[in-house]
């Protein structure tokens, strides 16, 4: 059974560019959560989706947006980009919209914003 | 507002040693909790998750517990080797609240041959 994916694995963009990641979740699994991981705040929860709707939302700013498509894959977007923004960006699916279930992590996407 | 805390950050051991990671959190009430790792520039790979009507959980040379009234969970790793080696994070997700998983900023361990 195939894992997590993510794409792109490395990304470099300037700062007031934007971006788009992609997740595809383990087959058969629905919710697809989203986090960012860097050296100072480590990882934090951005947003989670569930059959195509967004189900909880950590705190980022409205520059962090997602949407989940009908074959339960997910993109994040992320606008107008900050020095700040550089992290490894995570992704995480699990079957249902539980909080009882593993999470299973894709390998991430390492964004560099210069 | 839950809060995860692991003690030490950093752990060094030599080669065939037991060792105990520590996770703490504020808040009692959570479903589970859930130990990962993380290698360098990596995603992360679950190693075990504990119920909170569970006491702990083992998975070959992993033992983790779990006691929810003290707000307290720690990772026992026997016999360790280098290919243990990596970061070590819990993570909780609270009950309440809108985040999906709360995470500690894990415990850095190098194994020493």
């Amino acid at each position: 059974k195939a894992g997590v994916t993510q794409t792109p694995r490395y990304l470099i963009k300037t700062r007031g560019q934007q971006v788009t990641l992609s997740c595809s979740p383990i087959s058969g699994h629905r919710s697809v959560s989203w986090y960012q991981q860097t050296p100072g705040q480590g990882l934090q929860f951005l947003f989670e989706y569930f059959s195509e709707t967004q189900r909880n939302k950590g705190n980022f700013p409205g520059r962090f947006s997602g949407r989940q498509f009908s074959n339960s894959r997910s993109e994040m977007n992320v606008s107008t980009l900050e020095l700040g923004d550089s992290a490894l960006y995570l992704c995480a699916s699990t079957r249902w919209l539980t909080s009882t279930d593993t999470q299973y992590f894709g390998p991430g996407t390492r964004l560099t914003v210069l | 507002k839950q809060e995860v805390t692991q003690i030490p950050a950093a752990l060094s051991v030599p080669e065939g040693e037991n060792l105990v990671l520590n996770c703490s959190f504020t808040d009692s009430a959570i479903y589970n909790l859930q130990w990962f790792r993380q290698d360098p520039g990596k995603g992360l790979t679950s190693l075990l998750l504990i119920q909170s009507s569970q006491r702990e959980q083992t998975s070959g040379r992993l033992n983790a517990s779990l006691d929810k009234s003290s707000g307290r969970s720690t990772l026992y790793i026997a016999a360790s080797q280098p290919g243990d080696s990596a970061t070590y994070l819990c993570a909780v997700p609270p009950q309440g609240g809108s985040e999906k998983l709360v995470f500690g900023k894990g415990t850095k361990l190098t194994v020493n041959p």
